[in-house]
């Protein structure tokens, strides 16, 4: 069965301190990679996604993740965070027939 | 505006009343599920369709029923609530669950207090 661990539960950082939060997969097809963002009392929204080609994607709002497969993981980045980061983050995996969630990471950015 | 809605967001009920939460997305979207979310647990899913009249179950299913008659609409019920689905739950879907980088489009949450 696929699973998805996110190493870290709460990440506190200073503003324009850089972000990296850990992402690791177990899942033996073909994967769709995600990670989705959850400002406090709102719903999941995506950040960016990986599904095939350049392993470094992109997403919105400066965020990036780099697709390791070889290390079945899946790290996100943001080289310098603001205070409107603050909020949680959850790394997901997409199989043939669901997408399994990590626990989250709550992430705290002090002004 | 392509969403995905839910209600009701916020309900207190008692044990063993009951209850059904509505999901309806207006995406023409064919995959619909439904996670729990809890502090520390993340989201874990409920239930999940990949189509009209297909349901399964997903990671936690215990305590909940749904069904799908219609393309957009995908209602979570709750025959017999207990204090343990206190929760915060979600409704998503997506165009097609195989589509390579299909994402998920979520409701806005629906949090539920069993007392």
């Amino acid at each position: 069965a696929q699973s998805v661990s996110q190493h870290n539960h709460h990440v506190i950082l200073s503003e324009a301190a850089s972000l990296e939060l850990g992402c690791n997969y177990s899942y033996g097809g073909t994967v769709n990679l995600f990670w989705y963002v959850q400002y406090p009392g709102q719903h999941l929204q995506l950040l960016l996604k990986y599904f095939s080609g350049d392993p470094l994607v992109k997403g919105i709002k400066g965020f990036e993740a780099e697709f390791i497969k070889s290390k079945f993981s899946f790290n996100l980045r943001k080289p310098s965070v603001q205070w409107s980061d603050t909020a949680e983050y959850f790394c997901a995996v997409k199989g043939d027939n669901d997408m399994r969630f990590g626990a989250g990471t709550r992430l705290t950015v002090k002004p | 505006e392509a969403q995905v809605t839910q209600n009701p967001r916020y309900l207190i009920t008692v044990t063993g009343k009951k209850l059904t939460v509505t999901c309806s997305q207006n995406m023409n979207h064919e995959y619909m599920s439904w996670y729990r979310q809890d502090p520390g647990l993340g989201l874990r899913q409920i239930y999940y369709s990949m189509n009209v009249e297909v349901t399964d179950k997903g990671d936690v299913p215990e305590g909940y029923k749904v069904s799908r008659k219609e393309k957009r609409n995908f209602p979570l019920i709750l025959e017999s609530p207990s204090p343990n689905q206190t929760s915060l739950y979600f409704c998503a879907s997506t165009l097609y669950a195989k589509l390579a980088g299909g994402e998920l489009f979520f409701g806005e949450g629906s949090r539920l207090t069993v007392l």
